[in-house]
Formats: C-alpha cells, structure tokens, sequence
C-alpha cells in the first residue's frame, strides 16, 4: 500500500530559526515528489518538486532534499520568518500519476 | 491569471441536512479534483475529472457524495444527506496537463461544519 508518514507531526521554532521536516514514502514505482506550503484557511501551494535523478533542490529559504533509494525526503527551512507558519505537506505521485499525500507538519515560528 | 476559485468559503449545516459547493478552475485546466480535508490531515482525494469525465472517483462514498462537470469547465460536489463525519474542507484543485502529470492548483476551500 502506498504511504506517506510526515514527522513531526507539529513543531515550534523561533524566528530566525532553522527547521528541518521528514518525509518518509513507500509509494511505487515513483515519480515525483512535491511539498506544498498550507497556510491557514488557504489551498496548498507548490514549493518544490523532486524527480528521481534530483536530490537537492532550492526555492529561496525553502531546500528540498530526496534520497530515492531510502525513499525519503525532507524540506528544510532557513532563517525562518513568522510567514513560514504553516502545514508543509509531502506528495509522492506514482507513475500511474496517483498522489499520495502525507499528513503534513504544523509549524508554528514564534518572535 | 485567476486561480481557482470555489464558493461558498464557509457553510454550516444540521446533520441530514444537504449541501453543495461549487467550483471554477483555472481556465484551460483540463483536470479538476475534489479533496476532502479532515482537520490536521492531509487532503484525501474523492473524485478526478479529466474534462468532464470521471478518471477516479474510488474514493468517493457515493451513497451521500455526489459530484458533476457537465461542460468540462466549472463543478458542483453535492453531499446529501449530510453526517457529522463530513465536517472538514473541501478543496478543489485543477491542472493543466492530461492525465494529471503536472502541478495542482489549490482553491482556498469550503469549510463545511456539521452540526
């Protein structure tokens, strides 16, 4: 059965702060894998997404990283700002194009 | 460009009671899909359109859901009778390339409570 485990499942930083989120899958065969950033109230937006042959990949202070042979990737944060508050969640899509999403993390950054 | 753009943003409703949201993508998407959001959870998919096809709907509890995209452009998902268990957030998201290959695009979502 295709999965997505996120850890953790919430975490608080302090501004300025750097986080790093996990995200660990047991889809296959793989495609593609996206994090999306969740603010409250809003519909998910696309950070980032990873391919097989990619294993960093960076959107400002948002670094993505994919190791397709543990099949697991984290999205790490830097220098967080109080507008990185939000649900991060994990997307693996398979090569039959089904998603599978993750629970996502809950960060709150704090001044 | 517009996004996706659903509505009503917020409904609450008696149990039993029936509901309907709408939703309009971004123009030229040909794939639109309907998620449900429980509250700390990631969004679980109920139905796929590829034009005004059905492409997945194996999660949809049909008994109560219901969801069309009559012209191919703008859908409806309706739940009726509706259970407290429904109470969560309904987003609706829309892609451009065939198939679903490329990235979604996330309206902000109906918050439905049930009471």
């Amino acid at each position: 059965k295709n999965q997505v485990e996120q850890s953790p499942q919430s975490l608080i930083i302090l501004e300025g702060k750097n986080c790093t989120l996990q995200c660990n899958y047991t889809v296959s065969p793989f495609s593609n894998l996206r994090w999306y950033k969740q603010d409250t109230g809003r519909g998910p937006v696309s950070l980032t997404i990873m391919t097989f042959s990619e294993n960093t990949k960076s959107n400002g202070r948002y670094t993505a990283t994919l190791d397709a042979d543990t099949k697991q990737s984290s999205l790490h944060i830097t220098a967080s700002q109080l507008s990185d508050s939000a649900s991060y969640i994990c997307v693996v899509r398979a090569a039959g194009n089904k998603l599978t999403f993750g629970g996502g993390t809950r960060v709150l950054v704090k001044p | 460009e517009a996004g996706v753009a659903q509505s009503p943003r917020y409904k609450i409703i008696e149990k039993r009671q029936s509901v309907a949201f709408w939703c309009n993508p971004i123009s030229g998407h040909a794939t639109l899909y309907w998620y449900q959001q429980i509250l700390g959870q990631g969004p679980k998919l109920l139905i796929q359109f590829q034009n005004n096809g059905v492409v997945d709907d194996s999660q949809l509890p049909k008994d109560r859901f219901s969801a069309e995209r009559l012209k191919g452009v703008d859908s409806t998902l309706k739940i009726q009778p509706a259970k407290l268990e429904d109470s969560a957030v309904y987003l609706c998201a829309s892609s451009l390339q065939t198939g679903g290959s490329g990235e979604q695009f996330f309206g902000p979502g109906t918050r439905l409570t049930v009471l």
